[in-house]
């Protein structure tokens, strides 16, 4: 049971490139978020998913886009990528709150590491 | 606005010893709290939550203790090792569906043998 994998570990990109991180989870949870993580900070909600086909914006969805086209993957897209983006990217999976009526724990991955020149 | 924060940016402790990490939180509306272990270069890892119609949690060596009187959170660890170092975060989170975690800043607990 992997859990929360996500892809690539690292990258560097240059400013004005493109690129998608990919997020997926074995659990078959039905929320999945997406955070950034900056030094002397807690995590930053980007954007959020509420089950397949649905997206929604988080605390900083500025300079992102999100697509959730199954149900254990959730995609972060940067269209144009900016030096204030450098940053470590976590993604998180959890049940839905309806399960039982009550919030459930997000399951983070190791967190992808983007550096941007 | 809504803001998690802890008391303490760091916390060093001697092997065996009891920790106790602290957090505010200042939504008198969240109703669901987590504390998170963050290795270097690994996600944050759940340790424990709490509801709040619950003040006090147990898991395996550790105690959640919840004061909504005072928005208070606070994460205690019994005979702390120094596998327990690492960065601890408290979070919260309000009662709507999909609404996501508010992170506090941090903890860095370092555990000396």
């Amino acid at each position: 049971n992997a859990g929360v994998t996500q892809t690539p570990k690292f990258r560097v990109l240059k400013t004005g490139q493109s690129m998608t991180l990919l997020c997926a989870q074995d659990m078959n949870h039905e929320y999945m978020y997406w955070y950034r993580q900056d030094p002397g900070m807690g995590l930053r909600l980007i954007h959020y998913s509420v089950g397949e086909g649905t997206t929604a914006k988080g605390e900083v969805p500025d300079g992102y886009n999100v697509s959730r086209l199954k149900k254990q993957n959730f995609l972060l897209g940067l269209e144009s990528a900016a030096p204030s983006q450098t940053s470590v990217y976590f993604c998180a999976s959890s049940y839905s709150t309806d399960r039982d009526r009550y919030n459930q724990p997000q399951h983070f991955g190791d967190g992808t590491r983007l550096s941007i020149l | 606005g809504e803001s998690v924060g802890l008391h303490l940016p760091t916390l060093s402790v001697q092997e065996g010893d009891n920790s106790i990490i602290n957090c505010a939180y200042s939504n008198s509306a969240s109703d669901y709290f987590i504390w998170y272990k963050q290795e270097s270069g690994k996600g944050p890892q759940f340790i424990i939550d709490i509801r709040s119609n619950m003040d006090k949690r147990q898991g395996q060596r550790v105690t959640v203790l919840l004061n909504k009187t005072v928005k208070h959170l606070s994460l205690q660890i019994a005979a702390t090792q120094p596998g327990d170092s690492a960065v601890y975060f408290c979070a919260e989170k309000g009662y709507q569906a999909g609404t996501a975690l508010i992170f506090g800043k941090g903890t860095t607990l370092s555990v000396s043998s």
